[in-house]
């Protein structure tokens, strides 16, 4: 099946580390996106890759970092800079940077303990 | 004035009603609008986009006023299945296919 899938559904951090939250997609899509959405609240972009091996920060990028190395994938890692990780994240893609229509994964819902 | 707005709700509704929600913007040379629908704690997912001729699909239509920058989404016949949390989206021009999402109105049709 075609689609967007993100990994893992449920992520426990500790406050100072590091963790990655991946996203992939086999739609052939040239442009992929992470949001952050906190409750009661509009989602917000951290990042976002036009085409391979280039991409560029969004509204919240601070704390966050991306890597887009495959067309397929778009990991994100939320670092220790990060003062208030906890959140919903989601993924999405769209076939062109030019086009409208974003499609979303399922989401990551990280929380620090 | 917030780029997005809508009113957050919640919409309470008996099965069968018609509800229409609202939705302004602030960018008026805003080139795309979009309609999406978010389940409780999953992904948002395309509802419809909005043209500015108005569009309908099903039981669903969307309209365009650019003049007063808002969009409008109306729900006819309301199923137990329509409750969910509806978000407004707009793309201003130049962003390259970034979107601006409001917080969403939130749906509840009740038996």
């Amino acid at each position: 099946d075609g689609g967007i899938t993100q990994s893992p559904k449920y992520l426990f951090r500790k406050e100072g580390q590091n963790v990655t939250l991946s996203c992939e997609q086999n739609l052939n899509h040239d442009a992929m996106y992470w949001y952050r959405q906190d409750p009661g609240q509009g989602l917000r972009l951290i990042y976002y890759s036009q085409i391979v091996n280039d991409f560029q920060k969004g509204d919240i990028a601070e704390g966050y970092s991306v890597s887009r190395e495959k067309k397929e994938s778009f990991p994100l890692t939320v670092t220790s800079a990060q003062k208030n990780p906890t959140a919903f994240y989601l993924c999405a893609s769209t076939y062109r940077a030019s086009t409208d229509t974003q499609y979303f994964g399922p989401g990551t819902r990280l929380t620090v303990l | 004035r917030k780029e997005v707005e809508q009113d957050p709700g919640p919409f309470n509704v008996p099965e069968g009603a018609t509800v229409a929600f609202n939705c302004t913007y602030s960018n008026s040379a805003s080139q795309s609008f979009f309609w999406y629908r978010q389940d409780c704690r999953k992904e948002p997912k395309l509802l419809m986009s909005v043209y500015s001729s108005g569009n309908e699909d099903g039981r669903f239509t969307a309209q365009l006023n650019r003049a007063s920058q808002y969009i409008s989404l109306l729900i006819r016949d309301s199923k137990l299945s329509d409750s969910a949390t509806y978000l407004c989206v707009v793309n201003p021009r130049g962003s390259q296919g970034n979107l601006i999402f409001g917080k969403g109105t939130k749906l509840s049709v009740k038996p």
